[in-house]
């Protein structure tokens, strides 16, 4: 069964280094999404991406987050300059979206866990 | 309480009894989803049911929503220790592209 793969599994970084995390999507999927959640706290909505473009993003992905898919394949999270509070697990998601159908279902990835010392 | 909200918090039981969560949000939904995870894991997609539908099932999940009252619940029939995990919810709101709001989810330990 297809599934939504990310890479690194885990990644350790010093603080003010950029990271950038990968996403290989499901292959006939159209919509992208990453997500982050916080140790001990909920999944949050980080940005969507459709069409080669930010469809959507949420508060937390500021100027220091960018998103770009270089290939037919890949979809990746850059952070420019790392926090300490961006640790946490980060999810990319992929869905469908059938056209006309307002309802998606998103299928995640094990997630990469980012630590930031 | 803020969209997606799940209750209770925690929930413990034997093996073979049902495990009911419930969650609500505030406002209007294309459909929502439950997703499961299991500790440090990924999210495992459960099931999605639309803002027309009433109820759902898949196996031993039964899936309810009640969109006067903005609120689903997730049943679990004969649970099994391997359903020990946190369950979520997640709304996809109307007029968004699509973006999930998670609750902050119920964690199921499943004894045997």
């Amino acid at each position: 069964e297809p599934e939504v793969t990310q890479t690194p599994s885990h990644q350790v970084t010093q603080m003010g280094q950029e990271v950038i995390l990968r996403c290989v999507p499901i292959s006939n999927h159209l919509y992208f999404y990453w997500y982050r959640q916080i140790l001990g706290q909920k999944v949050e909505f980080l940005v969507s991406f459709y069409n080669n473009e930010i469809s959507e993003k949420s508060e937390i992905f500021d100027d220091q987050f960018s998103v770009e898919r270089p290939d037919g394949s890949n979809f990746t999270l850059k952070i420019r300059s790392t926090k300490l509070e961006d640790s946490a697990m980060y999810f990319c998601a992929s869905s469908p979206r059938l056209q006309g159908d307002f309802s998606n279902e998103q299928f995640f990835g094990p997630g990469t866990r980012l630590t930031v010392l | 309480s803020q969209q997606g909200e799940e209750d209770p918090q925690a929930l413990s039981i034997q093996e073979g009894e049902n495990a009911t969560m419930n969650c609500s949000y505030k406002t209007s939904i294309n459909n929502l989803q439950w997703y499961r995870q299991n500790s440090g894991r990924g999210l495992v997609h459960l099931i999605l049911i639309r803002s027309n539908e009433r109820e759902k099932h898949s196996g031993r999940l039964r899936v309810t929503l009640d969109t006067s009252k903005k609120s689903s619940s997730l049943l679990i029939t004969a649970s099994r220790a391997a359903d020990t995990a946190s369950y979520f919810c997640a709304t996809d709101v109307s007029g968004g592209y699509n973006k999930l709001i998670f609750g902050a989810g119920t964690r199921l330990a499943v004894h045997p």
